[in-house]
C-alpha cells in the first residue's frame, strides 16, 4: 500500500538552529499538508500546499516556517530559528482529492529543541 | 467555541463490549467527517469517513452522522485490547480547505 515517508524520524536541535523536515508524499497525490502535535495535545494544522503554492496556513505558521516542493517528489518544512516551543511531532500528509478521501499521514518526525 | 469537541476520556470498556465515541462540531456547513485512530507515539490512521446523515458500517466500526444536531459518533463492536488508542474526530473545513481535528478520546479496552 502506498505510504507517505518522513525523514528523519527524530531530530534534536539547539534553540535558534534551522531544521528541515522532509516528506515524500504518495506519488499521484496533489494536496500536501503539514500538521504538528505537541505532546499530549491535539493535531494542529500548519499549512496546505497545492499546485506549487501555499493554499492555506494557520496562525502558527509564521515567518519562521516555510514549505517547498523542490522537485517532483519531496515536500519540505523548514523552521528557520527553532524555539523550545517548536518541540513536537510533525506530520506530513497527502491527499488525492482534498476533502473527499481524507488524508494519508506519514509516520512523523519528532523534533526536540534543546 | 471549539470547532470539534470530544470528551478526552479515558473511556474504559471490557473486551467484547461496544465502545461508543462521540464528537460535536460547530460549523453547520461541514459536509465531510472522518474518524482517525492514533496509537501512542504514532501518526493518525484513517478508519472511516462519513458524508451523509445516518449510519455507515465497515466491519466492526459504525460511524453515525446527524447534521441537524451537529453530532458524529463511532461505534466499535466486539472491542479488542488492540483497539486501545486515541480516536480523533476530524471534519473538513470547506471555507479554508483543510482538515480540523478534535483533541481525541482515549479508549481503553480491558482484557
Amino acid at each position: 500500500e502506498p505510504e507517505v515517508t518522513q525523514t528523519p524520524s527524530h531530530q534534536v536541535t539547539q534553540m535558534g538552529q534551522e531544521v528541515i523536515l522532509r516528506c515524500v508524499p504518495i506519488s499521484n497525490h496533489l494536496y500536501f499538508y503539514w500538521y504538528r502535535q505537541i505532546l499530549g495535545q491535539k493535531v494542529e494544522f500548519l499549512v496546505s500546499f497545492y499546485n506549487n503554492e501555499i493554499s492555506e496556513k494557520s496562525e502558527i505558521f509564521d515567518d519562521q516556517f516555510s514549505v517547498e516542493r523542490p522537485d517532483g517528489s519531496n515536500f519540505t518544512l523548514k523552521i528557520r530559528s527553532t524555539k523550545l516551543e517548536d518541540s513536537a511531532m510533525y506530520f506530513c500528509a497527502s491527499s488525492s482529492r482534498g476533502q473527499t478521501y481524507g488524508y494519508t499521514f506519514g509516520s512523523g518526525t519528532r523534533l526536540t529543541v534543546v | 467555541q471549539k470547532e470539534v469537541e470530544q470528551n478526552s476520556g479515558p473511556l474504559s470498556v471490557p473486551e467484547g463490549a461496544i465502545a461508543s465515541l462521540n464528537c460535536t462540531y460547530s460549523d453547520r456547513g461541514s459536509q465531510s467527517f472522518f474518524w482517525y485512530r492514533q496509537y501512542s507515539g504514532k501518526s493518525p490512521e484513517l478508519i472511516m469517513s462519513i458524508y451523509s446523515n445516518g449510519d455507515k458500517e465497515d466491519g466492526r466500526f459504525t460511524a453515525q452522522l446527524n447534521k441537524a444536531s451537529q453530532y458524529v459518533s463511532l461505534l466499535i463492536r466486539d472491542s479488542q485490547p488492540s483497539d486501545s488508542a486515541t480516536y480523533l474526530c476530524a471534519l473538513w473545513m470547506d471555507s479554508s480547505y483543510k482538515l480540523i481535528f478534535g483533541s481525541g478520546t482515549r479508549l481503553l479496552v480491558r482484557p
